[in-house]
């Protein structure tokens, strides 16, 4: 079975700041996706990033960018120029590639505070 | 495009009752999942439906929970004699039917359920 560990409960960063979430997980797997999810306090899940575990480039949206290593078994999100919106709960989640649409496994989450 | 629409956003049983959670996923969307989203905690994957089939229910508890995604209407989870246990947030997510790779998972806004 799959599982995603966020090491991190809580982070504060000061606005325009830099910060980076940590995620490792562990899985016999070769074929997957990751990602990484925002949960404002209105609780709506936003997809904020994926990664094919088949591609070595590392994913990039914006303000926001991963560091994949595949070997290592981490994907940390690194957001750039931290905005007061960015306050959130942020969870990290794997999906097995099996042909179609599958479940993800989800890690219990950073709580990201920013600061003006 | 609406997103995935859910109802009752909020919901409140006493012990015993039956909880009946909606879920409308995206037009064009024949994927639905629910994840269920204890306090502090990541959200649990729980049953995975295509229109009339259950294709994934390693997540749902065996007894007092089921899930249908009939031809035509809404995806229903259903909780049968709620237990204070029960109370959480859950979601639902649908994605579409993709020949190739996970079809993205687009989360509705959850029912956070209440059991007194």
């Amino acid at each position: 079975a799959q599982t995603v560990t966020q090491s991190q409960p809580e982070m504060s960063v000061q606005e325009a700041e830099t910060v980076t979430l940590s995620c490792t997980y562990d899985t016999s797997e070769n074929n997957y996706y990751l990602f990484w999810y925002k949960q404002p306090p209105s609780r709506q899940m936003i997809l904020v990033i994926r990664q094919e575990a088949y591609k070595q480039q590392n994913a990039t949206e914006n303000r926001f960018s991963v560091n994949f290593q595949k070997a290592a078994k981490s994907f940390s999100l690194k957001i750039s120029d931290s905005q007061l919106g960015d306050t959130a709960m942020y969870f990290c989640a794997f999906m097995k590639h099996k042909g179609g649409s599958e479940k993800l496994v989800f890690g219990k989450g950073t709580k990201l505070t920013v600061n003006p | 495009n609406a997103g995935v629409m859910q109802n009752p956003r909020h919901l409140v049983r006493r012990r015993g009752q039956e909880a009946r959670l909606r879920c409308s996923p995206m037009k064009g969307h024949s994927h639905v999942y629910w994840y269920r989203q204890l306090p502090e905690e990541g959200l649990k994957f729980m049953v995975y439906l295509q229109k009339e089939n259950i294709i994934d229910e390693s997540g749902m508890p065996k007894e007092r929970f089921s899930a249908e995604f009939p031809k035509e209407g809404p995806s229903i989870l259903r909780i049968q004699q709620v237990v204070r246990g029960d109370s959480a947030a859950y979601f639902c997510a649908s994605s579409p039917l993709l020949g190739q790779g996970p079809g993205e998972q687009y989360f509705g806004p959850g029912t956070r359920l209440t059991v007194t």
